[in-house]
């Protein structure tokens, strides 16, 4: 089971949209409506911020968007502000037996 | 206050073993299914292995299987990991993570560190 592809780094500037891509394969991504986005900054934990392509947990902000074409899912951030520098990454579930797998993850700077 | 706090991490050498622990607290521990998660020092995260909330379903990355074993105790509401075979690339902050939908991680431990080194 290969990681799913994300972009090494993505920018914007405060106040920007940025749209942060993972592509898996039709039995990854492509199969099922279980592709999650995690947040993590430095030396913590990651957090979770959108699960099942779209759905955001409690407390987590409206900037944060995702959706799902194919094989590909994407992560939305709007409105950026200085807070969301961070590393993202995307997870999936799985057809194979391994059952889930990460993202290679994204560096977002806030220029 | 929902809660997982892992242990049992050490310095290990080649070919050695381990058993991670992760103790659950503050909800029901048996309605949810189990995570382990790990990422070596400055890598990306990678999904080690997963067990249903019955332990009817369990799965493990190509990387570990045939080394790592994950099981559950409903009852102590607690999560293990047994790692055996170790090698250099198993180094890594272990974190313990809770399901809320398939491959989605609500709730993270703060990790416990195996690093593997003779």
């Amino acid at each position: 089971q290969s990681a799913l592809t994300q972009p090494a780094s993505v920018s914007g500037s405060p106040g920007q949209s940025i749209t942060i891509s993972c592509t898996g394969t039709s039995s990854d991504v492509g199969y099922y409506n279980y592709v999650s986005w995690y947040q993590q900054h430095p030396g913590k934990a990651p957090k979770l911020v959108i699960y099942d392509v779209s759905n955001r947990p409690s407390g987590v902000s409206t900037r944060f968007s995702g959706s799902k074409s194919g094989n590909t899912a994407s992560l939305t951030i709007s409105s950026l502000q200085g807070e969301d520098e961070a590393d993202y990454y995307c997870s999936s579930y799985t057809t194979s037996s391994t059952l889930g797998v990460f993202g290679t993850g994204t560096k977002v700077t806030v220029l | 206050e929902v809660q997982l706090v892992e242990s049992g991490g050490g310095v290990v050498r080649p070919g050695g073993s381990l058993r991670l622990s992760c103790a659950a607290s503050g909800f029901k521990f048996d309605n949810h299914g189990m995570n382990w998660v790990r990422q070596a020092p400055g890598k990306g995260l990678e999904w080690v292995s997963g067990i249903s909330w019955n332990g009817g379903t369990i799965g493990y990355a190509d990387s570990v299987k045939g080394r790592f074993t994950i099981s559950r105790d409903n009852a102590k509401k607690s999560l293990y990991l047994q790692v055996n075979s170790l090698r250099a690339e198993d180094t890594a902050l272990y974190y313990c993570v809770r399901d809320v939908s398939y491959i989605a991680f609500d709730i993270w431990g703060q990790g416990t560190m195996v690093t593997v080194s003779s």
